[in-house]
């Protein structure tokens, strides 16, 4: 049967707060890694992205990390705003193939 | 400007029925991604398309489900003879060109199987 309810990560910050959401990846050859931001009933948007030979890219607010060594991702929101209050999902693109982790809802309270 | 767009943005129907998804992307991306997303779960890919041709279909479940796209435009996902597992949120995205990361989507289509 369907599932019931929604079973993600939650990640529950005060607004100003800096937010900090993480990602596992599997596939040590995957050439770049990206974070979308979906907000409830919208398609993903995208946010970030970082080449696989890189360890830290900056936007707008945003930082992303990579640890190769461990295979892990992080994404890093400074002076989150209720505006931010999205689920958030890492992707790992391998010959242009994307496959996405599950997300982790981040909730802003004002 | 015009974002990818999809329609319909719901659809219901009965057990066996065969459904076609349509997606229009953005005018000159000519990468096209279809994607499949159950409740609270992240993006399945499905399929892309490089122009007209779909370099890689690994992502299909199964042979009830194929795609097309005519030119650089609008895309087709069908699923034949609809199971309940199908019920999820289909989602389409358009990037300029395969290997922009950067991918453009839609809203998505709601697929109810009875």
């Amino acid at each position: 049967g369907e599932s019931v309810g929604l079973h993600l990560p939650t990640l529950s910050v005060q607004e100003g707060d800096n937010s900090i959401i993480n990602c596992a990846y599997s596939n040590s050859a995957s050439d770049y890694f990206i974070w979308y931001k979906q907000e409830s009933g919208k398609g993903p948007q995208f946010i970030i992205d970082i080449r696989s030979n890189m360890d830290k890219r900056q936007g707008q607010r945003v930082t992303v990390l990579l640890n190769k060594t461990v295979k892990h991702l992080s994404l890093q929101i400074a002076a989150t705003q209720p505006g931010d209050s999205a689920v958030y999902f890492c992707a790992e693109i391998t010959s242009y193939i994307p496959t996405f982790g599950r997300g982790t809802s981040l909730i802003v309270h004002p | 400007g015009a974002g990818v767009s999809q329609s319909p943005s719901n659809k219901v129907t009965e057990k066996g029925k065969d459904v076609e998804l349509r997606c229009d992307p953005i005018s000159g991306h000519t990468a096209l991604y279809w994607y499949r997303q159950r409740l609270g779960q992240g993006l399945e890919f499905l399929i892309y398309f490089q122009g007209n041709s779909a370099p890689d279909k690994s992502g299909l479940p199964s042979d009830r489900f194929s795609a097309e796209r005519t030119g650089e435009s609008v895309s087709t996902l069908t699923i034949q003879r609809t199971q309940q597992e199908d019920s999820a949120v289909y989602l389409c995205a358009s990037s300029p060109r395969t290997g922009n990361n950067e991918q453009f989507f839609g809203p998505g289509t709601r697929l109810t199987v009875l």
